[in-house]
């Protein structure tokens, strides 16, 4: 079965500062990558999916990721970030083949000071 | 376009009461999702509905959990005789289909409270 790890509950910085968002997954299949980004009080929202070829994927606010096979990663980056950017920021894994139910990370809060 | 939207936002209810949650996906979507999302935790799957049926209710904690989708739009998750444990915010989701490669459009939640 597939699992994902967000390896910090919180992660606080500066505006105008990078960040990195952690995600680890374990599966015995190849898989499908979302992040997905919630805003105070609202659902989420996609912030980019990883399917298949480049492993650099881009998404809307200037978020990417890179998909790293060998370690098993999804880690979400981003060279500036803005105080808009406070929120909860979600990874989820779906099996290719399987029963197309992503499974979630717990999630990491981003607090963006000035 | 319209988005989810999901009713009521805030339910407060006396343990032991029935609630019923309500959503509506996105006009289109043949896929709908339930999740629970308590604080700290991730999204916990409930169920899954392609059109009006429910392959996939292997999330529902427990049988005081049902849903029904009707017209393969309107969802309503039911939850009977509630527990202070089943406070949290239920997030409901729809997907032009339910290929794993879809996103998944949610709704705002509805907000649980049992007291």
């Amino acid at each position: 079965a597939q699992s994902v790890t967000q390896l910090d509950s919180q992660v606080p910085v500066f505006e105008e500062a990078p960040v990195e968002l952690r995600c680890n997954y374990s599966s015995s299949v190849s898989v499908y990558l979302f992040w997905y980004v919630q805003y105070p009080n609202q659902g989420l929202q996609l912030l980019l999916k990883y399917l298949s070829g480049s492993t650099l994927v881009k998404g809307i606010n200037g978020f990417e990721a890179e998909f790293n096979k060998s370690q098993t990663s999804f880690h979400l980056r981003k060279p500036s970030v803005h105080i808009s950017d406070t929120a909860e920021y979600f990874c989820a894994v779906i099996e290719r083949g399987g029963s197309y139910i992503p499974t979630f990370g717990r999630g990491t809060s981003l607090i963006v000071h000035p | 376009g319209a988005g989810v939207s999901q009713s009521p936002s805030n339910k407060v209810t006396e343990k032991g009461k029935d609630v019923e949650l309500r959503c509506d996906p996105i006009s289109g979507h043949t896929a709908l999702y339930w999740y629970r999302q308590s604080l700290g935790q991730g999204l916990e799957f409930l169920i899954y509905f392609q059109g009006n049926s429910a392959p996939d209710k292997s999330g529902l904690p427990s049988d005081r959990f049902s849903a029904e989708r009707t017209g393969g739009s309107v969802s309503t998750l039911t939850i009977q005789r509630t527990q202070q444990e089943d406070s949290a915010v239920y997030l409901c989701a729809s997907s032009p289909a339910s290929g794993g490669y879809n996103e998944q459009f949610f709704g705002p939640g509805t907000r649980l409270t049992v007291l």
